[in-house]
């Protein structure tokens, strides 16, 4: 049973709009949310995250919004370059030290 | 910093045969991951270390799969025998500290059991 869920398997976007990836979770215990990039034939690379104590984190062109009641959270990436083109995990931790990934989304930036 | 070092980048070994996949943490880091990539499940979290002890070794999915971390710099993932379905990429990681701060991942092990 996953405990983190990203629903859309890809995502096709046009160069310069907004890109926006959607993660859900069911556990109400996680207290740290991340964003993790992958390119091919590359481990994951960390992204960025937010606490759970916050409902918004942004960096540069990253944005992370949490809505705990909704036990939802999403990435949005604007505005989105080719270089952008990757696979992104959503991931969610609670105070144990381990991290719980979902399935990912890969996303096309289109030029 | 060279980073989360894995070996061997690819393995191809035949059914029943034994596989050893190596890991070297970053200096310093305290706790070590091994994760498991395939596209029906995605990243599962196989076990992970703690100060060179395993904390949580419940997604190590049967006794063919083993993990050791003999000191602070190495550890490794062995499955015998292998088999098939055994097929993924098999992924390191190392963090310093607690809490959620992300983890560095190595480059990956794409093994393949034929």
């Amino acid at each position: 049973d996953q405990q983190v869920k990203q629903n859309s398997p890809s995502l096709s976007v046009q160069e310069g709009r907004i890109s926006i990836l959607n993660c859900d979770y069911t556990n109400s215990m996680f207290d740290y949310f991340l964003w993790y990039k992958k390119y091919p034939a590359e481990g994951p690379t960390f992204l960025i995250s937010i606490s759970s104590i916050k409902d918004k984190n942004e960096d540069g062109r990253f944005t992370v919004f949490l809505n705990k009641s909704a036990k939802h959270l999403s990435l949005h990436i604007v505005p989105s370059q080719p270089g952008d083109s990757a696979v992104y995990f959503c991931a969610a931790s609670d105070r144990d030290d381990k991290i719980i990934f979902g399935k990912g989304t890969r996303l096309h930036i289109l030029p | 910093d060279a980073g989360v070092i894995q070996s061997p980048r690819h393995e191809v070994t035949e059914m029943g045969q034994e596989v050893t996949l190596r890991c070297k943490p970053i200096s310093g880091h305290n706790s070590l991951f091994w994760y498991r990539q395939t596209m029906m499940r995605g990243l599962e979290l196989l076990i992970y270390f703690n100060n060179n002890v395993p904390i949580d070794d419940s997604g190590m999915p049967e006794d063919r799969f083993s993990a050791k971390m003999p000191n602070a710099s190495f550890s490794t993932l062995k499955i015998q025998p292998s088999e098939p379905r055994d097929s993924a990429v098999y992924f390191c990681a190392s963090k310093s500290g607690t809490g959620g701060d992300g983890y560095t991942f190595g480059s990956g092990t794409r093994l393949t059991v034929v």
